[in-house]
């Protein structure tokens, strides 16, 4: 039982390149997230999926883009990677939203 | 002001004391809280929940306070492996988990 995986775990981008983060969960759970976490700012949450076939906007949505492709999968893109999305990115799901949450290991990505 | 917030600390205690930490939260219809455990550059692992009633679990004890709208935990008999940074979550807008930016214990030999 994988709990939630998400790939990949290191991403060095030049500024303006694009990509996806993968991320997977294999517990049924219906709430999906994707959190980013910068030195003394916490975590702070991006964009959320209540549901699948739902998904809104969280704290600092600015720059990014998400998809709910099925129940187990939250991707989330980088259209054009600006310095200021360097931080270590962490998907999380739950069995019901605001409910606990189980994380995945996390992405660093560096943007030079 | 930040919906929830937290003493950054850290706190640093010698092997086998009590300490405890407050979350302040700006959200006074919350029903339930969440603590977590980071680990350096690890993800972010459920301590506690918090609901009306509080929550123990062994060394570990967590409190509601509504009336001054904060959440603490309490950790006795602290440990060296204990030391990381604890993480607190209540309903932000739209009722949103939102983290505070964590407070660092040390415990020391």
């Amino acid at each position: 039982n994988a709990g939630v995986t998400q790939t990949p775990k290191f991403q060095v981008l030049k500024t303006g390149q694009s990509m996806t983060l993968q991320c997977a969960q294999d517990m049924n759970h219906n709430s999906m997230y994707w959190y980013r976490q910068d030195p003394g700012m916490g975590l702070r949450l991006i964009y959320y999926s209540a549901s699948e076939g739902t998904t809104d906007k969280g704290e600092v949505p600015n720059g990014y883009n998400v998809s709910r492709l099925n129940k187990r999968e939250f991707s989330l893109r980088l259209e054009s990677a600006a310095p200021s999305q360097t931080s270590v990115y962490f998907c999380a799901s739950s069995e019901e939203f605001y409910e606990k949450l189980f994380f995945g290991s996390g992405t660093q990505l560096s943007v030079l | 002001r930040k919906e929830v917030e937290q003493d950054p600390g850290p706190f640093n205690v010698p092997e086998g004391a009590t300490v405890a930490f407050n979350c302040t939260y700006s959200n006074s219809a919350s029903q339930s809280f969440f603590w977590y455990r980071q680990d350096c550059r690890k993800e972010p692992k459920l301590l506690m929940s918090v609901y009306s009633s509080g929550n123990e679990d062994g060394r570990f004890t967590a409190q509601l306070n509504r009336a001054s709208q904060y959440i603490s935990l309490l950790i006795r008999d602290s440990k060296l492996s204990d030391s990381a940074t604890y993480l607190c979550v209540g309903p932000g807008g739209s009722y949103i988990p939102t983290f505070g930016r964590g407070t660092s214990l040390i415990v020391h030999p």
